[in-house]
C-alpha cells in the first residue's frame, strides 16, 4: 500500500527565512498530493494541493514541488512569518484505499521572531 | 458558508463502552471521510461514505462503523472501546468522489480509560 515519508520531523527558523519540507510516496499511482497546516486544537487546513499533471504551483508565500519521477513533492514557505508556526502535514492518494489520502507523520514548523 | 462541524468536542468513555460521533459537511459536500490522528502522528483513514454508501475503508476492524445521511451528514460508530482507541476523530467533507479537496472540522477528542 502507499506510504509517505515526511521530514524534517521538526524545523525552526528565523522570522523572514525560507521554510522547505518533504515527502516522499510510494505508489505510482498517486495522482493527487495536497498540503495541510494543523494548529493547536484545531482540524488540519489545506493550504496548497498540487495534481500529478503539474510540476510546481505556488500561492503568495506557499509554493509545491512535484518529482514524479522520484516521487517526491516539497513545500517551499518564504518570508516566514510567526503565524506560520504549526504542524505541516503532507498527503498522496492511495489506491489501495479506493484513492483515498494516505498522511505523512507531520513536521513541526517553528518561526522564530 | 458552513465549515465541517463535529460533535462532541470532547469525550470520555470506559473500555468496553461504544460511542458514537457526529458531522455535518461543508455547504454543498456531498462525500463524508472518517480519520484518525493519534496523538503526534497523521491522520489515518478509516472510511469514506457518498450517496449513503460506503466507499472505501482503510485498515480498521468492523467494530468501527458508520452512517451518512440524506442530508450529507455523517456518524461513526466505535464498538467494544479499547484503550488504543483514544484519539483525535476528524471529519473531512468533499465535492464528489474525485480528488477534490478534503475540509476537516476541529475533531473530536476521545479518551477511553
Amino acid at each position: 500500500g502507499e506510504n509517505v515519508e515526511q521530514h524534517p520531523s521538526t524545523l525552526s527558523v528565523q522570522e523572514g527565512d525560507s521554510a522547505v519540507i518533504k515527502c516522499t510516496y510510494s505508489d505510482s499511482a498517486s495522482n493527487y498530493f495536497p498540503w495541510y497546516k494543523q494548529e493547536l486544537g484545531k482540524g488540519p487546513q489545506l493550504i496548497i494541493d498540487i495534481r500529478s499533471n503539474v510540476g510546481e504551483k505556488k500561492d503568495q508565500r506557499i509554493a509545491v514541488t512535484l518529482n514524479k519521477t522520484a516521487k517526491h513533492f516539497s513545500l517551499h514557505i518564504t518570508e516566514t512569518q510567526p503565524e506560520d508556526s504549526a504542524v505541516y502535514f503532507c498527503a498522496a492518494t492511495s489506491m489501495e484505499y479506493g484513492n483515498k489520502l494516505v498522511f505523512g507523520a507531520g513536521t513541526i514548523l517553528r518561526v522564530k521572531s | 458558508e458552513t465549515g465541517v462541524t463535529q460533535s462532541p468536542t470532547h469525550l470520555i468513555k470506559t473500555r468496553g463502552q461504544q460511542v458514537t460521533l457526529r458531522c455535518s459537511s461543508q455547504s454543498g459536500h456531498n462525500t463524508v471521510s472518517w480519520y484518525q490522528q493519534a496523538l503526534g502522528q497523521g491522520p489515518q483513514f478509516i472510511f469514506q461514505y457518498y450517496r449513503e454508501e460506503e466507499n472505501g475503508r482503510g485498515n480498521f476492524p468492523p467494530r468501527f462503523s458508520g452512517l451518512q445521511f440524506p442530508n450529507y451528514s455523517s456518524e461513526l460508530n466505535v464498538n467494544a472501546l479499547e484503550l488504543d482507541d483514544s484519539a483525535l476523530y476528524l471529519c473531512a467533507s468533499s465535492r464528489g468522489l474525485s480528488n477534490s479537496p478534503l475540509h476537516f472540522g476541529n475533531g473530536t477528542r476521545l479518551t477511553v480509560t
